[in-house]
C-alpha cells in the first residue's frame, strides 16, 4: 500500500499551459515537501509545507498544503521547457523518515 | 560548496557478483541517508544514519546488503552478492538536523545487474 499516491503519474503538455498535480494520503503529516528529478540527478527540495492550508509560492510554481494537512497540489503557470522532470512529494509523520510518493513524470512540449 | 558525491555514477555488474557504493555528504551534515529507487518510483529508504549510529535499518535487506559510516563523514554501500533484482540507482543524501532537516541528495549510482 501506497501512503503517498501521487497523480496523474505521466503528463504532457504543450509549452505555456497551466497543470496542477497532486499529492493525497489518508495519513497527516507533519509536514510534506516537493522534490523536482531531472534524469540522472537526485531529488531537489522545491519547497516544504508545515501549516494546513499554507500556500507558497515559487516563482510560477504555486504549493498548497491541505487544511487536514493530508494532502497537497503543486500548479505551474505557463508552464516551460525547463520544468520537464520527476516531481515527487514526501511527508513526514513525527520523527519518521521521509515517505516518498512514485512521483508524477512531466513532459513540456516546446 | 560542494553537494554530496556519490561514486562511481554507473556500474554494470553480473549477479552474484559483489558491488560497493560510496558517498561523501555535504560537509557538517550528521545524517546521512541510503535510498533505493526502483525505474518509475519514488526513493525508498534503506538506511539512516546519525553520525556514525545507524539508527534506522528496517528496511536493508541484511542477508546480502551491509553499510558503513565509519568516522561519521563518508559512508560505503555493499550488495554481496547481487541479484537481478537489485538494479536500481542508489541515492545518497544528508541534512543537518535528521529527519527533520531538508535533505540534499547526490546525483546517484545506477547499478544494472546482468
Amino acid at each position: 500500500t501506497q501512503l503517498l499516491e501521487q497523480s496523474p503519474q505521466f503528463l504532457s503538455i504543450q509549452e505555456g499551459e497551466n497543470l496542477t498535480v497532486y499529492c493525497n494520503s489518508s495519513s497527516v503529516f507533519s509536514s510534506l515537501q516537493w522534490y523536482r528529478q531531472e534524469p540522472g540527478e537526485g531529488p531537489v527540495l522545491l519547497v516544504t509545507v508545515v501549516t494546513g492550508g499554507e500556500v507558497k509560492k515559487l516563482k510560477r510554481l504555486t504549493f498548497q498544503f491541505g487544511d487536514a494537512r493530508k494532502d497537497s497540489s503543486l500548479h505551474i503557470t505557463a508552464a516551460q521547457t525547463g520544468d520537464t522532470g520527476l516531481y515527487l512529494c514526501a511527508g513526514a509523520i513525527g520523527n519518521t523518515p521521509l515517505v516518498f510518493g512514485k512521483g508524477t513524470r512531466l513532459s513540456v512540449i516546446a | 560548496e560542494a553537494g554530496v558525491v556519490q561514486s562511481p555514477r554507473y556500474k554494470i555488474i553480473e549477479k552474484k557478483q559483489p558491488v560497493a557504493f560510496w558517498c561523501n555528504p555535504i560537509s557538517g551534515h550528521n545524517t546521512l541517508y541510503w535510498y533505493r529507487q526502483n525505474l518509475g518510483q519514488g526513493p525508498e529508504l534503506l538506511i539512516r544514519y546519525e553520525n556514525e549510529e545507524a539508527v534506522d535499518d528496517s528496511q536493508l535487506p541484511k542477508d546480502r546488503f551491509s553499510a558503513e559510516r565509519l568516522k561519521g563523514v563518508d559512508s560505503t554501500l555493499k550488495i554481496q552478492p547481487a541479484e537481478l533484482g537489485d538494479s536500481a540507482v542508489y541515492l545518497c543524501a544528508s541534512s543537518f538536523y535528521g529527519s527533520f532537516g531538508t535533505q540534499y541528495f547526490g546525483p546517484g549510482t545506477r547499478l544494472l545487474v546482468l
